[in-house]
C-alpha cells in the first residue's frame, strides 16, 4: 500500500517568512510524528500526535513552529518567521499500535 | 535521561564482507524497544530491525540481525553479506518508556555512514 508522503520535497524561502510542511500518514495510522533532522546529525523529536488525545509537544523548538492534525489523516508544520537555523529536513513518520515508525521523504527546507 | 550513542561516524566494508554496526543506549527503565534505521543518500528513513527489551532472542530480518547484550546495554546492527546498495547512514534508535499511551517518540543517535567497496 501507499507509503508515508510528504509535500513539498524541497522548500527554499527567505528568513522571516512562514512556512506550512504538509504530511500524509499511511491510511489507518493512528500516530504521527515530526521529526528535524540538521545537517549530518541524528533526528529530533518535534510533535506527535495520538489518535483524539491532546498531541505531544514536548520537542518543538520555539512558539514559531505548530502542528495540526486533522482527525488521523494529514498534518501540517507551520514554522512562523522562519531563521536561517530552521534549516533541515523535516521528516513525518507514522504508526500503527505495533509501535514501528514507517517515515516519508522529507521536506528540505533552506531558509535563505 | 535515555540516551543512544553511535560512536562510529565511519566504516567501510568489502561487499560480500559482514559488518557490525555499534549502539549503545543509557536508560531506567526495564520495558525499552530498540529500532535500527537505513537512510541512503535520498533521504528516506527506512526501518530495519526491532528488538524489544523482554525478547529472548536476538531480532533478525534477512541479511539483518540484532547483537542485542541487555546487560552491556548494547543493541549492535549486524549486515552480513554486504551489498553496495547498503551503502547509507544507520541510524539506532529508542523508544522514549517515559512518554504515554503506547505510542512512543523516538530517540535516536548521530548515526554511522557505511561505505560498502567492490
Amino acid at each position: 500500500g501507499a507509503g508515508v508522503s510528504q509535500s513539498p520535497s524541497n522548500k527554499v524561502t527567505e528568513k522571516g517568512k512562514d512556512v506550512e510542511l504538509r504530511c500524509d500518514p499511511i491510511s489507518g495510522h493512528t500516530a504521527l510524528y515530526w521529526y528535524r533532522q540538521r545537517l549530518g546529525q541524528g533526528l529530533e523529536f518535534l510533535i506527535y500526535f495520538q489518535g483524539n488525545s491532546a498531541p505531544d509537544k514536548s520537542g518543538l523548538p520555539s512558539d514559531r513552529f505548530s502542528a495540526e492534525r486533522t482527525g488521523e489523516s494529514v498534518s501540517t508544520l507551520t514554522i512562523q518567521r522562519t531563521q536561517q537555523e530552521d534549516s533541515a529536513v523535516y521528516l513525518c513518520a507514522s504508526s500503527d499500535v505495533l509501535d514501528t515508525q514507517y517515515f516519508g521523504p522529507g521536506t528540505r527546507l533552506t531558509v535563505l | 535521561a535515555q540516551k543512544i550513542t553511535q560512536t562510529q561516524p565511519g566504516m567501510f566494508v568489502q561487499e560480500k564482507e559482514a559488518v557490525t554496526l555499534d549502539c549503545t543506549y543509557d536508560t531506567s527503565d526495564p520495558s525499552y524497544g530498540l529500532f535500527w534505521y537505513k537512510q541512503p543518500s535520498s533521504g528516506e528513513m527506512i526501518f530495519l530491525i526491532y528488538q524489544g527489551s523482554y525478547d529472548q532472542q536476538n531480532a533478525t530480518e534477512g541479511r539483518y540481525s540484532l547483537n542485542f547484550q541487555k546487560a552491556r546495554k548494547s543493541a549492535n546492527l549486524v549486515i552480513s553479506a554486504s551489498q553496495l546498495g547498503d551503502s547509507a547512514m544507520y541510524f539506532c534508535a529508542m523508544r522514549d518508556p517515559q512518554s504515554s499511551g503506547g505510542y512512543n517518540k523516538l530517540i535516536f543517535g548521530a548515526g554511522t555512514r557505511l561505505a560498502v567497496h567492490p
